[in-house]
């Protein structure tokens, strides 16, 4: 079945530092892509996504882009700010009715000033 | 004004009780679920309605049983609680069935702790 990993945490950066967290997906067909957040104490909230391959989904500083070659779907930002300090959800959905949508395990980023 | 809420937020009880979860979303929304998370922050959907019917049930025990009275409700019972049934609960929505994209909306979570 379809399947999202990303990369284990907790990411401990400081402010300003550059960014990555990996995700790579398994699907069939072509699913769309999705980065949520989390952050303490709340609900998810959606922070970017990528309907088809080489979209680039962009928000807050933070980008994606959907590689169809590599499934991947990796998040980037460059330049963290201890707000930044959540957890970070890579989700995919299968572009057919009646199917929820994926997560990934989470990855904790923790941003010190 | 939230969009999605859920009541209570945590919820002490012991082994063996019934429990319920209500939550109510204002969005206008046709689609409504339950998510699990547990300990290690891992999501799993749970239940998922459109216009009130069930069209996602994973693999549930069934001693969950969601409700849906309307669509801007979607509930969830639990029966004879065990203690892998701690975690948190997130109720969702989304937009329509057939438009579905992907993008819910979420409660801020009900943390359910079981003795």
């Amino acid at each position: 079945g379809d399947s999202v990993t990303q990369m284990e945490g907790p990411v401990t950066l400081s402010e300003e530092a550059f960014l990555t967290i990996n995700c790579t997906y398994t699907a069939t067909g072509y699913p769309s892509l999705f980065w949520y957040v989390q952050y303490p104490g709340e609900g998810l909230q959606l922070l970017l996504k990528a309907t088809k391959a080489d979209d680039k989904g962009s928000n807050k500083g933070f980008e994606a882009t959907y590689r169809k070659e590599t499934t991947s779907f990796h998040l980037e930002k460059g330049s963290v700010q201890v707000s930044d300090s959540a957890v970070y959800f890579c989700a995919l959905k299968a572009n057919q009715a009646g199917t929820a949508l994926i997560f990934g395990k989470g990855t904790t980023l923790s941003v010190s000033s | 004004d939230t969009a999605v809420s859920q009541t209570p937020k945590y919820l002490v009880t012991q082994m063996g009780n019934d429990k319920s979860i209500k939550c109510e979303q204002n969005l206008g929304h046709d689609t409504m679920y339950w998510y699990k998370q547990d300990s290690k922050k891992f999501l799993k959907i749970m239940f998922s309605y459109n216009n009130k019917e069930l069209i996602i049930n994973e693999t549930v025990p069934n001693r969950f049983s969601p409700k849906s009275p309307d669509k801007a409700h979607l509930n969830l019972h639990i029966n004879s609680l065990e203690l892998g049934d701690s975690a948190v609960y997130f109720c969702a929505s989304s937009q329509g069935l057939a438009l579905n994209t992907g993008e819910l909306f979420f409660g801020e979570g009900s943390r359910l702790t079981v003795l």
